[in-house]
């Protein structure tokens, strides 16, 4: 696709339901990533996955939360029994590059997640 | 460890003045540095990175940064602000040595308003 798409933009779930959210990324991106954003804050790195291998999953806050990525293209995110404070937007950004780290990201427009 | 910091929560300026978003930056060895741009309801979007070279980087929309390694800087400029500039600007950092894969630290974000 011409960019990464998430979905559902915006989602409400009162305290104790699970949700789960939904990354495209760009195409052939080797890279994908997973942040969080508190309102007022920079994004927060969650997990970073090599194609359908999970690297890093060092940011998850709990283990509340998971994410896949089974084929190597879609990911979801997904957080059990959820909190008033895992509101936050959820950002999904993308990379051609596998390793390095002076390759830019590109980001979805995020998920707005608010736990009532 | 790394981290980011914006000391300015928000910048003002003049449409047609030059327009300086600080930030400085901790890593234990060389490090990668980005400048994205938010605009609302968007995600990030990338703008200019260093690498290694000249320690002046031309970005998109007319931004440049300068990566100053003894003051362990890199702000953001313009030399003439748009009032279509106004968004909200986040530096961030990942250190060369640090891995295999391309974990990055964001800062807090500043927010610029160009005044017409």
């Amino acid at each position: 696709g011409a960019g990464v798409s998430q979905s559902p933009r915006y989602k409400v779930a009162k305290r104790g339901q699970d949700v789960a959210l939904r990354c495209d990324p760009i195409s052939g991106h080797v890279s994908l990533f997973w942040y969080q954003q508190a309102l007022g804050q920079g994004p927060e790195f969650l997990t970073y996955f090599q194609n359908e291998a999970q690297l890093d999953k060092s940011g998850l806050p709990s283990d509340r939360f998971f994410a896949e990525r089974p084929e190597g293209s879609v990911s979801t995110l997904k957080i059990q029994r959820t909190q008033q404070e895992d509101s936050a937007v959820y950002l999904c950004a993308s990379s051609s590059v596998p390793t390095g780290g002076w390759e830019e990201q590109y980001f979805g427009p995020g998920t707005r997640l608010t736990v009532t | 460890a790394q981290s980011v910091a914006q000391p300015e929560d928000q910048v003002n300026v003049a449409e047609g003045n030059p327009l300086t978003v600080k930030c400085t930056y901790s890593v234990s060895g060389n490090p990668y540095l980005f400048w994205y741009v938010q605009y609302p309801n968007r995600g990030l979007q990338f703008l200019l990175k260093y690498i290694t070279g000249d320690n002046l980087v031309k970005g998109s929309y007319g931004f440049e940064a300068e990566f100053n390694k003894s003051q362990t800087s890199f702000h953001l400029k313009k030399p003439s602000a748009l009032v279509s500039d106004s968004a909200l600007y986040f530096c961030a950092v990942r250190d060369m040595n640090s891995g295999g894969y391309q974990k990055v630290t964001f800062g807090t974000g500043t927010k610029l308003q160009v005044i017409p």
